[in-house]
């Protein structure tokens, strides 16, 4: 069983247009993120969000926008695409006091064009 | 803020032993965890250190020295399928190092 999905894993789409990326993890953990991995594998947070709470918003641009319908789901919506995107985003999760380890999806590859 | 400091890169043999570093800065430190990565995977959890001192798993151990506001991850006995990106992450989830490439050669 796969404890944290995202879907799609690849997706090539063209400059301007908007795409969803949807994860959803079946750990019963109360907290999940977004996470941005650019060519250099520099790791950066994009958004925490704890119990469908917005906890982490770091500096991101209003393009990206998570959606949260409950805590076993988070969602990456992200409008008028820029080359600039292109990256792999994760999305991982974990239980906040109960764990020290977090649980990565297995990565969206998204590419701009 | 939150910043964490790696090396970029190291080869070495198999069975050799390899060490990497991550010093960091952060305003409030809840401990310190290393994650590895395969090109093409997702980042997997390794090892934390919440108080200072060394803690050991298999071939992999992880040190931590609080007052120097520094870590080290340990392997040994290098197999070719430790070949991966290496990060530190400040326990808080916030801040990840920018990750320290292993190359394992014959």
């Amino acid at each position: 069983d796969t404890a944290v999905s995202q879907t799609p894993k690849y997706l090539v789409t063209q400059m301007g247009n908007d795409k969803s990326i949807k994860c959803e993890q079946n750990l019963g953990h109360d907290t999940m993120y977004w996470y941005k991995q650019d060519s250099k594998k520099f790791l950066k947070i994009m958004f925490s969000y704890n119990n469908k709470e917005l906890i982490i918003n770091e500096t991101v641009p209003n393009r990206f926008s998570p959606k949260s319908p409950d805590k076993a789901h988070l969602n990456l919506h992200i409008n008028s695409l820029e080359l600039g995107d292109s990256a792999v985003y994760f999305c991982a999760s974990t239980n906040t006091g109960l764990s020290n380890t977090i649980y990565f999806g297995e990565g969206s590859w998204l590419t701009v064009v | 803020g939150q910043s964490l400091e790696q090396p970029s890169e190291v080869t070495a043999v198999e069975g050799a032993i390899v060490q990497i570093n991550c010093t960091y800065q952060t305003s409030g430190f809840y401990g310190l965890s290393w994650y590895q990565q395969h090109d093409g995977g997702a980042p997997t959890f390794l090892s934390y250190n919440g108080l200072d001192g060394l803690e050991e798993t298999g071939r992999f151990s992880s040190f931590l020295s609080r007052s120097d506001s520094y870590g080290y991850l340990l392997l040994q006995e290098l197999q070719m399928k430790d070949s991966a990106s290496y990060f530190c992450a400040l326990h808080n989830r916030l801040a990840f190092g920018k990750g320290n490439q292993v190359v394992v050669i014959p």
